[in-house]
């Protein structure tokens, strides 16, 4: 059973915090790492793919780091805005000829002004 | 512009009739995926396919069928074995070709289909 692991489940910061989450993974045949961003009433969008160990990628005031060994991605969002708030989805594909996506369940943002 | 559409926005439907969910995409992808969300819970696979004339079961298939006869193409049918099926069901696609970073996930806007 491959389980894809998000935490915490929802969080309320105040505008200007800074904040991060976690999603675990399983550590063996890794292929690749997704974070998406999921606004109410649209649809997921694509934050960061990640692939290799060590990787941090930035967007903005969003950034993601991986450990691919020990089978953990960490999302940071810098000083928190009321747009940031979504439900922020990781997804897990396992090396080999199937490359479909195993996702979390999300975390859940919410940005009080 | 390239991307992926589902239809209707909204659909209901009277307990026992079967119903047929729309998802096209214009991005040549090879995969298409189908996705149940319910209240709570993180997105759950209902059926993927990979490539044209074929699919594969997800983790909730059962109630649910397929058909990949077009590469833009993925409808799916809730049937009426389907036990509960409101729910809001998200369609996706993603590329299976072009090296290891060239797998995001593109969505449509998701259908709420409502069974009454």
């Amino acid at each position: 059973i491959l389980n894809v692991e998000q935490s915490p489940q929802s969080l309320h910061v105040q505008e200007g915090d800074s904040t991060n989450f976690t999603c675990s993974f399983p550590s063996s045949n890794f292929y690749a790492l997704h974070w998406y961003r999921w606004e109410t009433a649209k649809s997921p969008e694509a934050l960061f793919v990640m692939t290799l160990n060590g990787d941090e990628k930035k967007k903005g005031r969003i950034s993601a780091t991986l450990n691919t060994k020990e089978g953990y991605s960490y999302l940071y969002i810098k000083g928190s805005q009321p747009e940031d708030s979504a439900t922020y989805l990781c997804a897990f594909i396992r090396a080999g000829n199937n490359r479909k996506l195993i996702w979390g369940l999300g975390t859940s943002l919410a940005v009080n002004p | 512009d390239g991307g992926i559409t589902q239809s209707p926005k909204y659909l209901f439907r009277k307990e026992g009739q079967n119903v047929t969910l729309s998802c096209e995409q214009n991005l040549n992808h090879d995969a298409m995926y189908w996705y149940r969300q319910d209240p709570g819970q993180g997105l759950r696979l209902i059926y993927y396919s990979q490539i044209v004339n074929d699919f594969q079961k997800g983790d909730i298939a059962e109630g649910y069928s397929v058909s990949r006869e077009k590469k833009e193409s993925f409808p799916l049918t809730v049937t009426s074995a389907q036990k509960n099926p409101t729910a809001f069901y998200l369609c996706a696609s993603s590329p299976t070709t072009g090296g290891i970073t060239n797998t995001e996930a593109f969505f449509g806007q998701g259908t709420r289909l409502t069974v009454v």
